[in-house]
């Protein structure tokens, strides 16, 4: 059962543009982290978002998590080609030994 | 920061054989370790929670007696595919808690490939 609804799947953009990726459930979660994973290699935690309504920044990443805690955007501004991989949100199943579940995932691509 | 070191990165095997992937918790004791399956192009799919001295938890789907998973010790997990097919070639990730609140740690996962 995939709790955490990601979108887009797929995203390709050129270098400087804009983007906005979606992390949607009808659960209330603890928290929400996103990822971002290279090939073949592990998943790299970006943020954590705690509080509903809550927005963090990092460098040219924005990310928000919503304020009845059901979903969160994670914004990039001016994209960059070192931007590309998979992003991935992700929530704790309390219910469940504290496993994370993991959203889809969105696949970006920037181009120079 | 917490580190969980993985091994082998990378393993090919013979239809039929059983490939062994370890977790070791390097500076710190992991009483839990999540066991994830990932396709090219797909997200974490989770197979398995561990716990040190009891039983996993098996995700619905996914067999226990083809995926073994043993937690003897606080710092080391292994998941051993067993009588592996092609379609269990896939990139194993493990993880784990570390501390209460929602910090996780991930290892640098195993690209297994069954020929």
């Amino acid at each position: 059962t995939q709790l955490l609804e990601q979108s887009p799947q797929f995203l390709s953009i050129q270098e400087g543009e804009n983007l906005t990726v979606y992390c949607n459930s009808s659960s209330v979660f603890s928290s929400l982290q996103w990822y971002r994973q290279e090939p073949g290699e592990g998943p790299v935690l970006l943020v954590t978002v705690v509080t509903g309504g809550e927005v963090k920044k990092l460098k040219r990443l924005t990310f928000q998590f919503g304020d009845a805690r059901k979903d969160s955007s994670l914004h990039i501004t001016a994209a960059q080609p070192g931007d590309t991989g998979l992003y991935l949100c992700a929530g704790v199943r309390s219910n469940s030994g504290y496993a994370l579940n993991f959203g889809k995932g969105t696949s970006l691509l920037v181009t120079p | 920061g917490a580190v969980v070191s993985q091994h082998p990165s990378r393993v090919i095997c013979k239809s039929g054989t059983s490939v062994k992937i370890e977790c070791r918790s390097l500076d710190f004791q992991a009483t839990t370790m999540f066991w994830y399956r990932q396709f090219p192009k797909q997200s974490l799919m989770l197979m398995a929670t561990s716990n040190e001295g009891s039983k996993a938890t098996y995700e619905q789907g996914v067999e226990k007696d083809k995926f073994l998973i043993n937690h003897a010790s606080l710092t080391l997990s292994t998941l051993t595919v067993t009588s592996a097919h092609p379609e269990d070639s896939s990139f194993y990730i493990c993880s784990a808690r570390v501390g209460a609140k929602d910090g996780y740690t991930f290892g640098s996962g195993t690209r297994l490939t069954v020929v």
